[in-house]
């Protein structure tokens, strides 16, 4: 049982496109991360987020964090084919952290 | 390097053979954490260690799983009598504490394993 929701599953837009994808639970969260991952490697943190309600920016990135810490969205302006990847969200409840399935994005040039 | 290690990168086994995979931590960090990948698919979480300990175990698929950790530093996850349904990519993770703490994981690029 997936605990983390995200959505869509796949995103393909065009460069210059804005979009945002979702990260949905019906469990509550002391924090949430936002990962992305690249092809034969890793994930790598993005950003963390802990206060309900609370909305970060990392340059063309925004994130929010939902008032009930149950869900929380990425919104990215004008993407660039460098933004291909999975972005992954991790939900972290006492020393518990699962991760969702991830939105595989490809950005064309 | 000073980023999380995983060897091999790469590993082909028969059905029925055991595995042994290997994790060598960030130095310094307390926590350390086994993610399984399966082909388009997110992490499934298998177990967790705080030190040498595991207080975790949950996520592990069967009892032909297992993992230690010893010195507070390299961790081993061992598959016994592997079966194809095992194939996936397995990432190790650490970070500096507990994810209680919001302390960022900092993966590996993982062991990818087939299982013929």
């Amino acid at each position: 049982t997936q605990l983390l929701e995200q959505s869509p599953q796949f995103l393909s837009i065009q460069e210059g496109e804005n979009l945002t994808v979702y990260c949905n639970s019906s469990s509550v969260f002391s924090s949430l991360q936002w990962y992305r991952q690249e092809p034969g490697e890793g994930p790598v943190l993005l950003v963390t987020v802990v206060t309900g309600g609370e909305v970060k920016k990392l340059k063309r990135l925004t994130f929010q964090f939902g008032d009930a810490r149950k869900d929380s969205s990425l919104h990215i302006t004008a993407a660039q084919p460098g933004d291909t990847g999975l972005y992954l969200c991790a939900g972290v409840s006492n020393n518990d952290m699962r991760f969702g399935a991830g939105t595989r994005l490809t950005v064309k040039p | 390097g000073a980023g999380v290690s995983q060897s091999p990168s790469n590993k082909v086994t028969e059905k029925g053979k055991d595995v042994e995979l290997r994790c060598d931590p960030i130095s310094g960090h307390t926590a350390l954490y086994w993610y399984r990948q399966s082909l388009g698919q997110g992490l499934e979480f298998l177990i967790y260690f705080q030190g040498n300990s595991a207080p975790d175990k949950s996520g592990l698929p069967s009892d032909r799983f297992s993992a230690e950790r010893t010195g507070g530093s390299v961790s081993t996850l061992t598959i016994q009598r592997t079966q194809q349904e095992d194939s996936a990519v397995y990432l190790c993770a650490s970070s500096f504490l507990g994810v209680g703490n919001n302390s960022p994981l900092h993966f590996g690029n993982g062991t990818r394993l087939t299982v013929t």
